[in-house]
């Protein structure tokens, strides 16, 4: 157990719709990063923040956007939902922002039918 | 430009042996990590060991050590004495320093089997 709790675990939508995933970092951690895990990309960046704000951003859609809450916990939300949006999505934290080892949450598996 | 490279889709390894997984990678940043993960049939991604760029010796943790040769950018994984439990896919990821932000770049990945 890393310490990284996600929810929910699993999510089956439909196509247009608008979903929330939360994830809450190790105690201590700063920092939450937003990963997309599919077939055909592969395990892609998404966007971090770091004690609330916006430190960097990936290859994330328009459709997608994120914040980090005062508590530190933080919320990936994704509407206009699409097939290709089926995918795992992590979320990691590390104390700091840049220099120390990530530690990744179970993941949220998102189904978009 | 691909900063991360896998060439091994999957491999086979017999239980009590060694296995090395290999990564190589490309960047410019003068300072960067290296970083093995775990990916189990069960999905969770589980940090396993860490490299500095300016790190002298080989890391190592447990049964896992990372061969790291700078000059030829590579950074293997040894996994020595195989367990059933090993099988899984191995993600080999680097974070560039002076990039922006901590974000880590993932190779595709090596599908690890270990045969009793």
């Amino acid at each position: 157990d890393s310490g990284v709790t996600q929810t929910p675990k699993h999510l089956i939508t439909a196509t247009g719709q608008r979903v929330t995933l939360r994830c809450s970092p190790r105690s201590g951690d700063l920092s939450v990063y937003w990963y997309q895990q599919s077939l055909d990309q592969g395990l892609q960046f998404l966007i971090q923040y770091y004690n609330g704000e916006e430190r960097a951003k990936g290859n994330i859609l328009e459709r997608f956007s994120a914040q980090q809450f005062p508590d530190l916990h933080s919320e990936l939300n994704l509407s206009s939902l699409e097939l290709g949006d089926s995918a795992l999505y992590f979320c990691a934290s590390s104390v700091a922002e840049r220099e120390e080892t990530q530690y990744f949450g179970p993941g949220t598996r998102l189904l978009v039918l | 430009a691909q900063k991360i490279t896998q060439t091994q889709p999957g491999m086979f390894v017999q239980e009590k042996e060694a296995v090395t997984l290999d990564c190589t990678y490309d960047t410019s940043d003068p300072s960067y990590g290296l970083f093995w993960y775990k990916q189990p049939s069960s999905g969770e991604m589980i940090f396993l060991i860490y490299q500095g760029s300016y790190d002298q010796q080989n890391a190592t943790e447990g049964r896992y050590s990372l061969n790291f040769q700078k000059a030829r950018k590579s950074a293997n994984l040894v996994i020595s004495a195989s367990q059933l439990g090993d099988s899984a896919m191995y993600f080999c990821a680097m974070r560039e320093v002076y990039n922006q932000g901590g974000k880590l770049i993932f190779g595709q990945g090596t599908e690890l089997s270990v045969k009793p």
